[in-house]
């Protein structure tokens, strides 16, 4: 089964808008969480990550909210620009074991000028 | 630093073919992944290494192997490519178990015909 949900499937935001996109799990013994972005013909690249000890975690305009009670984070893009225009993939991890990291389904997002 | 580099960018395949996809990391990384890349589905682990000499199955290795002879290279092997084996192949490295090194190569697109 899917261990990480990821949702919307697509996303269109206005520029300057706030795009938001959010991820859910069911194994509690993840402790690292992560968010990617990838552009057509590229490999993702790591954007932003939180561990289960902290509810936010900013970087520029990418934050990270965290709900452990609810089992659920999310990708919070400030001020989205069309250069954001992108898939962005969430996952969920066990830190030091090489296996157990699970992707989610990813996100379309476009960024309209 | 190159990154992660993966050699062939392109590749079709017949059935019933082999072919080794080429991963190299000159970060001095010791953890090494292989994921696929299918639409619509994130990326699934098929191999992963945390060191020379080391390697475990992931989530999909069927039809699949690998070998890590050194820090830096960690090949995957396709035997008698099936079309089920389609898909966009990424390495990934990071260093010892900080994922906040992660780093991904920029894939290999595999068609089997």
């Amino acid at each position: 089964q899917q261990q990480v949900k990821q949702s919307p499937q697509s996303l269109i935001v206005q520029k300057g808008g706030i795009s938001i996109i959010n991820c859910a799990y069911e194994n509690t013994a993840f402790d690292y969480f992560p968010w990617y972005q990838q552009f057509p013909g590229k490999g993702p690249a790591l954007l932003i990550a939180i561990r289960p000890d902290v509810s936010e975690k900013k970087e520029g305009r990418f934050t990270i909210s965290f709900n452990k009670s609810a089992k659920q984070f999310s990708l919070h893009i400030m001020d989205s620009q069309p250069g954001d225009s992108a898939t962005y993939f969430c996952a969920a991890s066990i830190r030091n074991t090489g296996n157990q990291f699970y992707f989610g389904t990813g996100t379309s997002l476009t960024v309209i000028p | 630093n190159a990154g992660v580099t993966q050699t062939p960018k392109f590749r079709i395949l017949k059935i019933g073919q082999s072919m080794t996809l080429q991963c190299t990391q000159d970060m001095n990384h010791n953890y090494m992944y292989w994921y696929r890349q299918d639409p619509g589905m994130g990326l699934k682990l098929i191999y992963y290494s945390v060191g020379a000499g080391i390697t475990d199955k992931g989530e999909v290795p069927n039809g699949y192997n690998v070998s890590r002879s050194t820090t830096e290279d960690f090949p995957l092997r396709l035997e008698l490519a099936a079309p089920s084996q389609t898909s966009v192949y990424f390495c990934a490295s990071h260093r010892d178990s900080d994922l906040d090194t992660q780093y991904f190569g920029p894939g290999t697109r595999l068609t089997v015909l």
